[in-house]
């Protein structure tokens, strides 16, 4: 079945420094979508990529879709404490008995350190 | 406020006991989702309901089991627990199936003892 890898696992970043996740998919995917934890919170929709190749920033974030839209990532430029929490992606299953499934990443989990 | 209700928030019971967990999803959403967090784990998905009808079942145990009823909010049962089952549930509604957007609830946070 689809399976959607995220990597890393963990970071951990000095406030002011860069941030980037990646996720990959054992199938192509119809879009993905972004989501962020806060720690003891629920999972918050960030975006939506549907397009081959597309970028797209939500200020200090930008977010990429692969050409063969199997690929994501995440970028954060100049961390901030408030952007503690666990980033996912999720990818929707495109057919099959499975049609409609949003699958997720395992999640990166970004520390922030002021 | 994602407008998906989840009740109970809390929710502590004893080995071998049966639970329900109760999700109202956002106004007009047809999909449901249901999903487990262990802890620092990720989200393992449970089952996908589509206005009333199952469409998708992830590693569900066999002592789990859903239905989304006609005013379209939705159950998850969980049965014979385990303690092993202690767990966030999520529940996510979005209004197509198909990779729409998901609105999560605020979870029940499960714990048997």
């Amino acid at each position: 079945g689809q399976q959607v890898m995220q990597i890393p696992q963990y970071q951990h970043v000095q406030e002011g420094e860069d941030f980037t996740t990646y996720c990959n998919s054992s199938t192509t995917l119809s879009n993905i979508q972004w989501y962020k934890q806060r720690p003891g919170g629920h999972p918050v929709f960030l975006i939506q990529l549907v397009k081959s190749g597309e970028v797209k920033k939500q200020k200090r974030l930008t977010f990429q879709f692969g050409e063969a839209k199997k690929n994501s990532s995440l970028h954060i430029t100049a961390t901030q404490t408030t952007d503690v929490g666990t980033y996912f992606c999720a990818g929707p299953h495109a057919g099959g008995t499975s049609y409609g499934k949003l699958t997720f990443g395992q999640g990166t989990i970004l520390t922030v350190h002021p | 406020d994602s407008g998906v209700t989840q009740t109970p928030k809390h929710l502590i019971t004893a080995t071998g006991q049966r639970v329900t967990l109760r999700c109202s999803p956002r106004s007009g959403d047809l999909s449901v989702y249901w999903y487990q967090q262990s802890l620092d784990q990720g989200l393992q998905f449970l089952i996908h309901y589509y206005n009333g009808e199952e469409r998708a079942k992830g590693n569900i145990l066999e002592r789990f089991s859903a239905q989304q009823f006609p005013d379209l909010h939705s159950e998850l049962n969980l049965s014979s627990l385990e303690l092993g089952d202690s767990a966030l549930y999520f529940c996510a509604s979005s209004l197509r199936t198909g990779g729409t957007e998901a609105f999560f609830g605020q979870g029940t946070r499960l714990t048997v003892v």
